[in-house]
This record gives C-alpha cells, structure tokens and sequence, in this order.
C-alpha cells in the first residue's frame, strides 16, 4: 500500500460548477503532482506543488489551480467545469520536487454533465 | 516538444509467447525513461526505469538512442502481465512525467 491516498472516488459535476479533489502524499513527501487521465489516454501533467509552492505547470488554463498544505497534503481545484474537465484525476506524491519514485493515488472519477 | 509515443492501442499474445510493447519518444536531451503498469482496479504503478537497468517480473528495456525508442520486453508471458503499460519520459530538472497513450496487454492462456 503506497499511502497516496485521493478523496473523493467519483463525482459528479454540473457545467460551470467548481469543484476541488484532495491528496494525502505519501508519508515523508514533500511533493505532490496532479495529472489529468481523460479516457484512452496516458496521463497529462496539470501542475507540481513542492514544499507549498507551485514547481511546474503543464499545459492547462488558469481555471485550473492548487493549494498544498504544511502537512504536504495537496487540493486540486477547477473553475467553471467544462464537459472535457470529465477525466480521472491522478495525484502522485514523491520527494524534493523530482517526479521520480512518484507513488500514485487511486484517482478521482470526475464527471461533467 | 517532448513526446512519447506508444503505436499499440492493444496487443494480444497467447500465454508463454515472447511480448514486446514498442516505445518511441522525442527529447533532444538526455532523458530518463520509464514503464509504468496499471493492474485491473489497481492505482499506477512503476515498472521499471532505464537507469536501473533491472528486470522486474521478467521484463526488460533497453533505451537505444540513436532509435529513440525504449521497447519492453518479455520472453515469456504470463497470464498475469495482462494489464495496461504505459511508456513515460522524463529528464533532470523537469518537474513532470511524459506518459504515451498506454498499450493494454491481453494474455490469451
């Protein structure tokens, strides 16, 4: 068990709702990643938290941001759903701002209606 | 742009056949490369990666630079392997991991 831990499972959301998916990193990381997995797809890079501060952004709009706390747990939040925001969002949690030896968590199920 | 690209949506072998899932990836650098599985309703999970030059569950890759490709293998497959392989890429101060599109693997016994 890799202690990644990601709430909630699934959800379901509403066009032009905001939604916010959590993270527990695994304990000892100090770095938390989120990706985007949309169906038939390998996962996308969104963005990197590293001892509470953003370390690297990939390709997505603004309405796409994060936190992450002094106990290295993160959030991923989402502005004004789109129907393409449904995916399976996938935090990684791994050490001093390297995407190396990442643990994945289980993902959460977001669905945009 | 750094790219990974994985040409087999799906590849289907009978038990005990040689597997090869192909990996090719664009990156003018020096990258460092990796197999990531994901099992049936398991979370994603590492394979393996080049540098440690290792063979875990029997499978192996070989980076070849000059064919930017970081193939993995195994000679003999077994019923367990079926799952989904996704091929990933990344390089030193990067911040991220490049993932193809995955190969699902389907062992016919």
């Amino acid at each position: 068990e890799t202690g990644v831990t990601q709430s909630p499972t699934h959800l379901i959301k509403t066009r032009g709702q905001q939604v916010t998916l959590r993270c527990s990193s695994q304990s000892g990381h100090n770095t938390v990643s989120w990706y985007q997995q949309a169906l038939g797809q390998g996962p996308q890079f969104i963005f990197q938290y590293y001892r509470e501060e953003e370390n690297g952004r990939g390709n997505f709009p603004p309405r796409f941001s994060g936190l992450q706390f002094p106990n290295y747990s993160s959030e991923l939040n989402v502005n004004a759903l789109e129907l393409d925001d449904s995916a399976l969002y996938l935090c990684a949690s791994s050490l001093e701002g390297l995407p190396l030896n990442a643990f994945f968590g289980q993902g959460t199920r977001l669905t945009v209606v | 742009a750094q790219r990974v690209t994985q040409p087999e949506k799906l590849l289907s072998v009978f038990k005990g056949a040689p597997v090869e899932l192909k990996c090719n990836y664009s990156y003018s650098g020096s990258p460092e490369l990796f197999w990531y599985v994901q099992y049936s309703r398991q979370r994603l999970q590492l394979l393996l990666r080049h540098i440690s030059r290792e063979s875990i569950k029997g499978f192996t890759a070989d980076l070849n630079k000059g064919e930017t490709s970081f193939h993995l293998k195994k000679p003999f497959a077994q019923e367990e392997d079926s799952a989904m392989y996704y091929c990933a890429l990344s390089y030193s101060s990067a911040s991220k991991i490049i993932f193809g599109s995955g190969t699902r693997l389907s062992i016919r016994p």
